[in-house]
């Protein structure tokens, strides 16, 4: 199946520094989600992206559409302790509008 | 607004015994739903995913199978549990006209 590949898998920052990371895929898609999740629970959805070169921003989250439409990035500033969990993307491919594609995951660790 | 909720949320049950975990979807009518298998805290496995009463897809050949009594509710069953069926089973909805998922809470379940 259709592979989304995001990186880095995993970061160790202090608190107060940005973040980024991103997925790439090497079809087009016209959907990128970008979800935060915490241990035993489910992905809480941050931002939504529909159109290239979007950017759209949830706070201290901004994410954008790549122009090429096969990537995506999302940024987050000044990290606090309760930015700690993984991250994922995920797309939905041209074509193929009922089915969701998902990134491998970005953990992410914020220390005091 | 539109909730989803999963039942239960953890389950232990021994290898050969049957499975059914429940997944209701309310404020919203014809949803997409989707069934998700997550192992270890990343990697998300699609294994079913359904646009109407009754229409089930199936994405990995498996001992476990999906049904859409009602619009909004979306279960999964197996006859007969396997070690290997242990992990984090998510359900999840978009709208008919696609665009962003939302994830229930999950079932943790053990194969013992």
């Amino acid at each position: 199946g259709q592979q989304l590949n995001q990186s880095p898998q995993s970061m160790f920052i202090q608190e107060g520094e940005d973040v980024s990371m991103n997925c790439t895929s090497s079809s087009i898609f016209n959907t990128w989600l970008w979800y935060k999740q915490d241990p035993g629970e489910g992905p809480v959805l941050l931002i939504a992206l529909y159109k290239a070169g979007e950017l759209t921003s949830n706070g201290r989250l901004t994410a954008q559409f790549g122009i090429t439409r096969k990537d995506s990035f999302l940024n987050i500033s000044a990290s606090i302790p309760s930015d700690v969990g993984i991250y994922f993307c995920a797309g939905q491919l041209v074509n193929t509008g009922n089915q969701f594609y998902f990134g491998t995951g970005t953990s992410l660790t914020v220390i005091p | 607004s539109q909730t989803i909720h999963q039942w239960p949320a953890t389950l232990v049950q021994p290898v050969g015994s049957p499975l059914s975990l429940e997944c209701t979807v309310e404020g919203t009518s014809n949803p997409n739903l989707y069934w998700y298998r997550q192992a270890a805290g990343r990697g998300l496995q699609l294994l079913f995913y359904s646009v109407g009463i009754g229409q089930i897809s199936s994405e990995v050949p498996q001992n476990l199978s999906a049904s859409r009594p009602q619009d909004r509710q979306f279960i999964l069953s197996s006859k007969k549990l396997l070690l290997s069926d242990s992990g984090f089973y998510l359900c999840a909805w978009t709208s008919g006209q696609g665009g962003e998922q939302y994830f229930g809470p999950g079932t943790r379940l053990t194969v013992t």
